[in-house]
């Protein structure tokens, strides 16, 4: 079977750095995905990971462990523009996604 | 990246009605999927959408509510049947857009449904 974790919200400063864990379980696995979802909008893309460590992509960076069932994501200078919902993904059969239940950012000034 | 079209883009619907839901991609795509995102939740897939064959539903999902047509590669259609107020929710049309067999999903912006 297949279970996704992470927090349901989180609250920080606007210029702070942020992390938003994923812990998941599954009998196969096939990457981790990271997804924003503004509210009222469709979800975008944010991250892949399938290979273990760190991947940079400007103020956000997402790190895998394969071994341990484990994900996060980095949100560095954060911008009142972050508050958002963050989902963790990931594919299993046939590549259809599954998604955990998101975290729900809120960015004070 | 693949643009995606839905529509409508939202509805209020009468209960026991039934409303079909259109997307359109600019390209050829081989994965389609519908997704539901129920009031202050995550995402939750439907079905996979199959051109030229039955579509595949998930567990808690069957055709007679949800029936799906893909009748080409760059479209699709999802109905939902016989609406009741608990159906009030957002469907989202997503494709597989990443490298061959990563999974990454670009998503349309996504049906607003109100049951009455």
């Amino acid at each position: 079977g297949q279970n996704i974790d992470q927090p349901t919200e989180m609250t920080a400063t606007e210029g702070a750095i942020v992390q938003i864990n994923c812990t998941y379980q599954t009998s196969g696995f096939n990457g981790l995905f990271w997804y924003q979802q503004h509210a009222g909008e469709a979800p975008t893309f944010l991250s892949y990971n399938v290979l273990d460590g760190l991947e940079e992509k400007g103020r956000f960076s997402s790190f895998l462990s394969r071994s341990k069932g484990y994900s996060y994501l980095l949100l560095k200078e954060l911008q009142m523009k972050d508050s958002a919902s963050y989902l963790c993904a990931a594919p299993f059969v046939g590549n259809m996604l599954t998604f955990g239940g998101g975290t729900r950012l809120m960015v004070k000034p | 990246s693949a643009v995606i079209s839905q529509k409508p883009s939202r509805d209020i619907c009468q209960r026991g009605t039934s409303l079909t839901i259109q997307c359109q991609v600019d390209s050829q795509v081989t994965m389609m999927f519908w997704y539901r995102q129920q009031p202050g939740q995550s995402l939750t897939l439907i079905a996979t959408a199959n051109q030229g064959s039955e579509a595949t539903y998930e567990s808690g999902f069957v055709i007679d509510k949800f029936p799906i047509s893909r009748p080409n590669l760059t479209f699709s259609t999802l109905t939902v049947s016989n609406m009741s107020p608990e159906d009030s929710s957002i469907y989202l049309c997503s494709v597989d857009w990443g490298a061959s067999g990563t999974g990454e999903l670009f998503f349309g912006e996504g049906s607003r449904l109100t049951v009455l």
